[in-house]
């Protein structure tokens, strides 16, 4: 079953602050995360494997709850660089063979 | 740079033509995988390859996909009779440490 992420679309205006949600309906145990502009392929932002942890570099940080089967992906103090579409892909078990992909997040940081 | 090529880059392709599009690993990578991304969508499994073997197909990949791997090095998606609704992004990706996989550039495919 393919992971919902919400919020579909956010705008914000630099500086300001988003969370972007990843749930799904199964046990998982790794949730990865991607930023994807137009046109080009999706680039691997960081992955949080089951245990709860939290991650981060710069201002992105993320978050996953294994036990509400639930990740978040936090940015702070927003870029004009951070606009695209986030992706969370998730994997239920250990070696990561394949990713179901969320619909994505269309985040728009405007000056 | 994710040491990952893929060619060509864009293909445009008349309904009923076959396609081959191949995914260069810079390095070695024992692990790769493709998938398919339509306009709207994130990223759908397609199938996997573990060195030369295939080991898993979605069922998203019908009889007329078929991909390889003969030397466990690059890989080839091939597609017969496409269809309209083949048209999509298909990407490559390579399994790197701590379970993470990253993407090549992509081959966008057009059938009119």
């Amino acid at each position: 079953q393919q992971p919902v992420q919400s919020p579909q679309a956010v705008i914000l205006r630099e500086g300001e602050d988003a969370v972007i949600n990843c749930s799904s309906s199964k046990a998982l145990y790794s949730v990865h995360w991607y930023r994807q502009k137009h046109g080009e392929a999706p680039v691997f932002l960081m992955i949080l494997l089951k245990g709860g942890e939290q991650k981060g570099h710069d201002k992105i940080s993320a978050s996953f709850n294994e036990k509400k089967q639930q990740s978040s992906l936090y940015l702070t103090a927003s870029q004009l660089s951070y606009s695209g579409t986030y992706f969370c892909g998730t994997a239920s078990g250990a070696g990561s063979y394949q990713l179901t992909f969320g619909k994505g997040t269309k985040l728009s940081v405007i000056p | 740079d994710t040491g990952v090529s893929q060619d060509p880059r864009h293909k445009i392709t008349k309904r009923g033509q076959n396609v081959t599009f191949r995914c260069d690993p810079i390095s070695e990578h024992n692990r790769l995988y493709w998938y398919r991304q339509t306009l709207g969508q994130g990223p759908e499994f397609l199938t996997y390859f573990q060195n030369e073997a295939q080991l898993e197909k979605s069922r998203l990949l019908s009889d007329r996909f078929s991909a390889e791997r003969p030397k466990g090095s690059f890989s080839t998606l091939e597609i017969q009779r496409t269809e309209q609704g083949d048209s999509a992004m298909y990407l490559c990706a390579l399994w790197a440490q701590k379970e993470t996989q990253y993407f090549g550039p992509g081959t966008r495919l057009l059938v009119l």
